[in-house]
């Protein structure tokens, strides 16, 4: 039973360059969430999704679409990286909505 | 809106010391009050949580109570240990306000021993 994992652990990309983040579960867990962290600013949620095929903005979902084609994975796209997505991004689940979250070790992803 | 005010680190204490790191949130209506932790290199997970005022929360030997009067959530421990260096996130959940988390920006804890 992995939990939540999350690929890849690092990253760094040039400013213009697209990436995705994965996020895979192993709980069944119907709610899949993406945050990022910044020093000082705790973390903000992007996007999450209620369920497969279903997603939903957060508070900071500028510059980042996201996609739930199974359950257990939920990907995070950046299609032109900017400096200002410098950060560690985190992905949760729960098996409903806002409650207990388990959370990934975190991506830390550098854009030049 | 919905926010969570953590005192800033890091904190550095001796192993066997008293820990208290101060938690004040403001929202509407009652949210639920929860503490996590970050161990080096891993993903936060879930210490301890209070969902009415007045409920004490409890794990591992860590507390906090739920003090509506002064909205706060301070989370203590009696006695630390070089295990417990992490970091600390306060959070609330609120119904009110679409159940969304919101995150304190996390306080640095490091025992030495």
């Amino acid at each position: 039973n992995a939990g939540v994992t999350q690929t890849p652990k690092f990253r760094v990309l040039k400013t213009g360059q697209s990436m995705t983040l994965l996020c895979a579960q192993d709980m069944n867990h119907e709610y899949m969430y993406w945050y990022r962290q910044d020093p000082g600013m705790g973390l903000r949620l992007i996007h999450y999704s209620v369920g497969e095929g279903t997603t939903a903005k957060g508070e900071v979902p500028d510059g980042y679409n996201v996609s739930r084609l199974k359950k257990q994975n939920f990907l995070l796209g950046l299609e032109s990286a900017a400096p200002s997505q410098t950060s560690v991004y985190f992905c949760a689940s729960s098996y409903k909505g806002f409650v207990e979250q388990f959370f990934g070790p975190g991506t830390r992803l550098t854009v030049l | 809106g919905d926010s969570v005010t953590q005192m800033e680190g890091p904190v550095t204490l001796s192993e066997e010391a008293f820990l208290t790191i101060n938690c004040t949130y403001t929202a509407t209506g009652y949210p639920s009050l929860f503490w996590y932790v970050q161990y080096p290199g891993e993903g936060l997970q879930l210490l301890l949580k209070a969902t009415k005022a007045d409920d004490k929360g409890s794990n591992k030997g860590f507390e906090a109570t739920y003090r509506k009067e002064t909205t706060s959530f301070h989370l203590e421990k009696g006695s630390v240990q070089v295990s417990d260096s992490a970091v600390y996130f306060c959070a609330l959940r609120n119904p009110n306000t679409g159940n969304q988390f919101y995150f304190g920006t996390g306080t640095s804890l490091t025992v030495i021993p």
